[in-house]
């Protein structure tokens, strides 16, 4: 079956330190997504991208995070300067446009100390 | 805007029994409304969803859920629980106007099978 690829699946680094997390979306698939799961706030959408191309990333805090497709076999979350309060579970997904389901990564934990 | 209310963040069943896990939404456009389960360190796996048609939807596992407008739910149930049904299970909410997907998810309800 074909799978979205997360790396890494774990990572726990310091504050302050740059954090890059890497999604692999389904090929062929041309829409992805970014979410980030936490106790309290639940699953937010922070970013999705179509075609490469940012449509969407009102929920992500701008300061400090960034969304990019460098191809599209690859997309990369990144958070410079992390922060404790970014631990989160993050989660890829992808799909194609006006079909559902979204497929889903198994997520990268982060744990900023 | 849109958003979904889950009632109740932890659920508990005898293995056997009816699961019944309830979902609200709000939306100002016709719904896209999903069910999605997922298991300790994984992701998301998608159960069924509702786009147009069968207000009755069938999906994985034995679930099914209906989608009833005028209650502005789509509660999620299985006859008879079993082991495995242990697991977080997310009620989401996309537009289906404009072709977005961009999912709208509930809090997550936490649903423990008792043998």
């Amino acid at each position: 079956d074909a799978r979205v690829t997360q790396t890494p699946r774990h990572k726990v680094t310091e504050m302050g330190q740059e954090v890059t997390m890497r999604c692999q979306p389904i090929l062929g698939h041309n829409t992805v997504f970014w979410y980030r799961q936490t106790m309290m706030q639940g699953l937010e959408l922070l970013a999705y991208f179509r075609n490469r191309a940012p449509l969407d990333d009102s929920g992500m805090p701008k300061d400090r995070f960034s969304a990019e497709m460098p191809d599209a076999t690859l997309a990369t979350l990144k958070i410079q300067p992390s922060e404790p309060r970014d631990s989160a579970v993050y989660f890829c997904a992808s799909g194609l446009p006006q079909v559902q389901p979204q497929h889903f990564g198994d997520g990268t934990r982060l744990s900023i100390l | 805007a849109q958003s979904v209310t889950q009632l109740g963040s932890h659920v508990s069943v005898s293995e056997g029994a009816l699961v019944l896990l309830r979902c609200n939404y709000s939306s100002s456009v016709p719904p896209y409304l999903f069910w999605y389960v997922q298991y300790p360190n994984q992701g998301l796996q998608l159960l069924l969803k509702y786009t147009t048609g069968a207000t009755l939807v069938k999906g994985i596992n034995g679930f099914e859920a209906e989608f009833k407008k005028s209650e502005t739910s789509f509660h999620l149930t299985k006859p008879s629980a079993h082991m495995s049904d242990a697991a977080e299970y997310f009620c989401a909410v996309s537009s289906a106007q404009g072709g977005s997907e961009k999912l709208v998810f509930g809090k997550g309800t936490k649903l423990t099978v008792n043998p």
